[in-house]
């Protein structure tokens, strides 16, 4: 399996619901990441989980909350978004640093 | 911290030619690994080549291949026989998996 599986792939929430973003991989990585993009922009970098610890956080507004319950799993729970958070999320994972990632297909996300 | 640069935001070839996307970056690192990444329309992201810093030899892979110019901080993607599933999006990224602006590729028939 080489795979990462994101669930749902298209999400429509106001701005006072509460979401989670679902992202699975079953290849036994270590790492797996969040990114954000928006159109004709590149993926920005939001969080890295190593060891199931979170490793980087790149000055993401609280209302992002990652979460990786164990090694297979990572989740993002949304919470207060705004409309300019509207974007595709992708999900990917590696089997550790400097190693190549493997992507999600995104979950593409629209705050009414 | 680094940074990647990508200079050319949008490329054009010919079927069956060969075209080079630049990419040039800025790291303290003295080991390091360079990425390029494709997204085609469908927006999955696929690893197209990487390349070791302490390597001197350009990596391959079938029709792609990089021109790493290590002192010139330089890491361009060469793509030969060019095909039109070769349409997209490219992104160059160092260690630290953050993109470059990104070049996109149209393909002539």
């Amino acid at each position: 399996d080489t795979e990462v599986t994101q669930t749902p792939k298209h999400l429509v929430m106001g701005m006072t619901n509460k979401k989670s973003l679902k992202c699975e991989q079953h290849m036994g990585h270590r790492a797996m990441y969040w990114y954000k993009q928006k159109a004709k922009k590149p993926p920005e970098l939001m969080f890295v989980y190593s060891y199931e610890k979170l490793s980087i956080n790149e000055s993401v507004p609280s209302r992002f909350s990652p979460e990786c319950p164990n090694s297979s799993l990572l989740n993002l729970h949304l919470h207060a978004l705004q409309p300019e958070d509207s974007a595709l999320y992708l999900c990917a994972s590696s089997r550790g640093p400097n190693e190549k990632l493997f992507f999600g297909s995104g979950t593409q996300l629209s705050v009414l | 911290a680094q940074t990647v640069t990508q200079s050319q935001p949008e490329m054009s070839v010919q079927e069956a030619e060969t075209v080079t996307l630049s990419c040039t970056y800025d790291t303290s690192e003295s080991d390091y690994y360079l990425f390029w990444y494709k997204q085609p329309p469908s927006r999955q992201m696929i690893l197209v080549i990487r390349q070791e810093a302490y390597k001197q030899q350009n990596a391959t892979e079938n029709r792609f291949s990089v021109n790493f110019q290590k002192a010139a901080k330089s890491f361009s993607l060469k793509i030969s026989d060019s095909q039109l599933g070769d349409a997209a999006m490219y992104f160059c990224a160092c260690n630290d998996m953050r993109f470059g602006a990104g070049t996109r590729l149209t393909v002539k028939p």
